[in-house]
């Protein structure tokens, strides 16, 4: 079955970019059926969407982190990727990667993030100098 | 965009039943019937439990199940299980291929 991992540096300074990397295993980042996200979980705090991209590049990002994100893909690698700028202590969480769902209705128009699954384990970035 | 609101705390004893609330608005959770809902374990990957609104993934226990009313989405879990103590969230489509997460709910099995 299909599963994802976080990978990348776990601890960051203020003011400098996040870079993540989530590798997809099981199942290709190119089969088409679905969308590839970022989800993250600041500490005592519920989980925030950051975005997601398709295997061609189109991407879908929160309009609050919108300005600081960039989420690429690399289908030869069959990993997709997360950079955060500018971070602060606020943006210490804990980053998931999921596979997203995405619906299409009978007019054509679509829906992602319809769910959200499987999920990687998670991987806890703390921003501080 | 505000996040969903859910409980932060349910509890139950084995066997009972017990329902975690998700309220939204008329943009989200009472706009389209995208509601899922996760389970995660302590130190563990969330876990897919019901999707659009009602619907079980292969492999969940029909003891979970999801409703929807207006703005607010539900899940129930009959015949607790000391398993099925862990964190459950909310989350739902809310429109622009946006999504909104609740805040999440503790449950404890007494």
């Amino acid at each position: 079955q299909v599963q994802l991992q976080e990978s990348g540096p776990r601890l960051v300074k203020p003011s400098q970019t996040l870079s993540l990397t989530c590798t997809v295993s099981g199942g290709s980042i190119s089969s088409g059926d679905y969308y590839w996200s970022w989800i993250r979980q600041p500490p005592g705090k519920g989980l925030e969407w950051i975005g997601y991209i398709y295997y061609s590049g189109t991407t879908f990002y929160n309009p609050s982190l919108k300005s600081r994100v960039t989420i690429s893909v690399d289908t030869s690698k069959n990993q997709f990727s997360l950079k955060l700028s500018s971070v602060t202590a606020a943006d210490t969480a804990v980053y998931y990667c999921a596979r997203a769902g995405v619906y299409y209705d009978s007019s054509g128009y679509y829906y992602v993030g319809v769910w959200f699954d499987p999920w990687g384990q998670g991987t806890l970035v703390t921003v501080s100098s | 965009q505000s996040a969903l609101t859910q409980p932060p705390s349910a509890s139950g004893s084995p066997g009972q039943s017990v329902t975690i609330s998700c309220t939204g608005t008329s943009s989200d959770v009472g706009g389209y019937n995208y509601v899922s809902w996760y389970q995660r374990h302590p130190g563990k990957a969330p876990k897919l439990m019901i999707y659009e609104v009602n619907r079980r993934p292969s492999g969940v226990p029909d003891r979970f199940s999801g409703s929807k009313s207006g703005n607010t989405a539900s899940l129930t879990v009959s015949g607790l299980q000391a398993e099925d103590e862990a964190d459950y969230y909310c989350s739902s489509y809310a429109g622009s291929n946006s999504v909104l997460f609740g805040g999440g709910t503790k449950l404890t099995v007494l």
